[in-house]
């Protein structure tokens, strides 16, 4: 199985700020990333697919890069509305289809 | 718009079953993979199980393999998921997903499976 291993757990920021999470593969998965974000209580939500790409009404201030075993997401101009959870997940290679722990972004 | 709604979870003993279900709309359903993904109460994600559109193809983390079915009825727009010898590390929410390809495209609400004497 595929390991998923996000850094930092959690991450204390600020509005306006810029924010970038890591996410190390433990083998390669080609670009076969994608990031959601979950807010307490609700479902996750996908941000972005294949490493990089946007998801559809995803706002242009998340990017996505990284192939291989290292990928980041980063959030330019933190806003109220980005302090959430993220996670990654791989899909290259599957069953099964993991995910990596979480990194809670929580207001400084 | 895609609309997921879970329902059939609550509290259960340990060794019991439940059946989860997850209605479909806004969407073709018969041409979608779906998926399960469970959260434990402040943990993180977790797959459970894949069913392919056609359901030819099925899959299941380890941790269920054996112990949960997933299936799908086409006619009622619907995803099931039978839970048998369910134990107190099963207690969640979960969720069903639809498939992009690998990625989890739409998610329902989620519905709580409580396993507990």
């Amino acid at each position: 199985d595929i390991q998923m291993t996000q850094s930092p757990s959690t991450l204390s920021a600020s509005v306006g700020d810029r924010v970038t999470i890591t996410c190390r593969a433990s083998q390669s998965i080609n670009s076969w990333l994608a990031w959601y974000q979950q807010k307490p209580g609700k479902a996750p939500k996908l941000l972005i697919y294949r490493a990089s790409s946007l998801q559809s009404g995803v706002p242009s201030r998340f990017s996505g890069s990284g192939s291989g075993t290292e990928f980041t997401l980063t959030i330019n101009s933190l806003q109220p509305d980005d302090f959430a959870i993220y996670y990654c997940q791989q899909y290259n290679s599957y069953p099964p289809l993991t995910f990596g722990g979480g990194t809670k972004v929580e207001i400084k | 718009e895609v609309q997921l709604v879970e329902s059939g979870g609550g509290l259960v003993q340990p060794g019991g079953s439940l059946r989860l279900s997850c209605a479909a709309s806004g969407f073709r359903f018969s041409t979608y993979s779906m998926n399960w993904v469970r959260q434990a109460p402040g943990k993180g994600l977790e797959w459970v199980s894949y069913i392919g559109s056609s359901s030819s193809t099925i899959y299941y983390a380890d941790s269920v393999k054996g112990r949960f079915t997933i299936s799908r009825d086409t006619v009622k727009n619907s995803l099931y998921l039978q839970m048998n010898s369910l134990r107190a590390e099963d207690t969640a929410v979960y969720y069903c997903a639809r498939d992009g390809g690998g990625t989890f495209d739409d998610w329902g609400q989620g519905t709580l499976v409580t396993v507990s004497s």
